[in-house]
C-alpha cells in the first residue's frame, strides 16, 4: 500500500522551531518530487514547498521563504520541514505529498499534522 | 504570479443534481499543469482531474475536467452523497504551485 505519515506538529511559541517528517513506504521514494501543503482554520489548501527527487532542487512560497527548509533523506524514506521562526499565521494542518512522475498532480497525500502557533 | 480564483465560493445542491464549479486563472496557463483535488475535513485531500481533463486513477466518470487558457469547469454529473467536499483548482508555473481558494460543496 502507498501511504505517506506525517508527525512532528505540535504546540510552539511565536518565534519557536519545529520539524515535521513525512515517512513514504509502498512505492519507490527516491523516484518522485515530494511537496508540502497546508490548509489552516480559515483557508482552503495552500501550497508551502517541493523538493526533486534527488533533494538538489527546491521551491517554497514566498510566505515561508527564509524561514522553512524542505529536505530528504531518500536512504530513509523521509522527508522534511524545518520550519523556523514560526508565526500564528503558520499555524495549520500540514500535508505532505507525492507528485506524479508521469504527469502534474499531486497523487498521493498523507492525513497531515497539526502545527500549533501560540504563546 | 498566476491567481485561481473558484466560483461560486459555496455551491449547495442534492444528490443526483449536477454540479458546475469554476477555476479562473488571472492569465492564460497551460492545461498540462492545471488539476482539481477533492478535500473532506479531517482526510486527506484526494486528485480527482490531471492535465485539465484526464482522470487519476480510480476517479469516477461523472467527474468531468474541461476548459483552456483562463477558464477550467470541474462538472459533476450526478451528485452522489460522498461528493460532498471542498474542491480545489491547483496550477504550476514559475517554481509556483497556486491553489485557488476552494469550492464547498454542500447539501442543500
Amino acid at each position: 500500500e502507498v501511504k505517506l505519515v506525517e508527525a512532528g506538529g505540535g504546540l510552539v511559541q511565536p518565534g519557536g522551531s519545529l520539524r515535521l517528517s513525512c515517512a513514504a513506504s509502498g512505492f519507490t521514494f527516491g523516484s518522485n518530487w515530494m511537496h508540502w501543503v497546508r490548509q489552516s482554520p480559515e483557508k482552503g489548501l495552500v501550497w508551502v514547498s517541493r523538493i526533486d527527487n534527488d533533494g538538489s532542487s527546491t521551491d517554497y512560497a514566498d510566505a515561508v521563504k527564509g524561514r522553512f527548509t524542505i529536505s530528504r533523506d531518500n536512504a530513509k524514506n523521509t522527508l522534511y520541514l524545518q520550519m523556523h521562526s514560526l508565526r500564528a499565521e503558520d499555524t495549520a494542518v500540514y500535508f505532505c505529498a507525492r507528485a506524479s512522475y508521469l504527469y502534474f498532480g499531486l497523487d498521493v497525500w498523507g492525513q497531515g499534522t497539526t502545527v500549533t502557533v501560540s504563546s | 504570479e498566476i491567481v485561481l480564483t473558484q466560483s461560486p465560493g459555496t455551491l449547495s445542491l442534492s444528490p443526483g443534481e449536477r454540479a458546475t464549479l469554476s477555476c479562473r486563472a488571472s492569465q492564460s496557463v497551460s492545461i498540462t499543469y492545471l488539476a482539481w483535488y477533492q478535500h473532506k475535513r479531517g482526510q486527506a485531500p484526494r486528485l480527482l482531474i490531471y492535465g485539465a481533463s484526464s482522470r487519476a486513477t480510480g476517479i469516477p466518470d461523472r467527474f468531468r475536467g474541461s476548459g483552456s487558457g483562463t477558464d477550467f469547469i470541474l462538472t459533476i454529473s450526478r451528485l452522489e452523497p460522498e461528493d460532498f467536499a471542498v474542491y480545489y483548482c491547483q496550477h504550476h508555473g514559475n517554481s509556483i504551485y497556486t491553489f485557488g481558494q476552494g469550492t464547498k460543496l454542500e447539501i442543500k
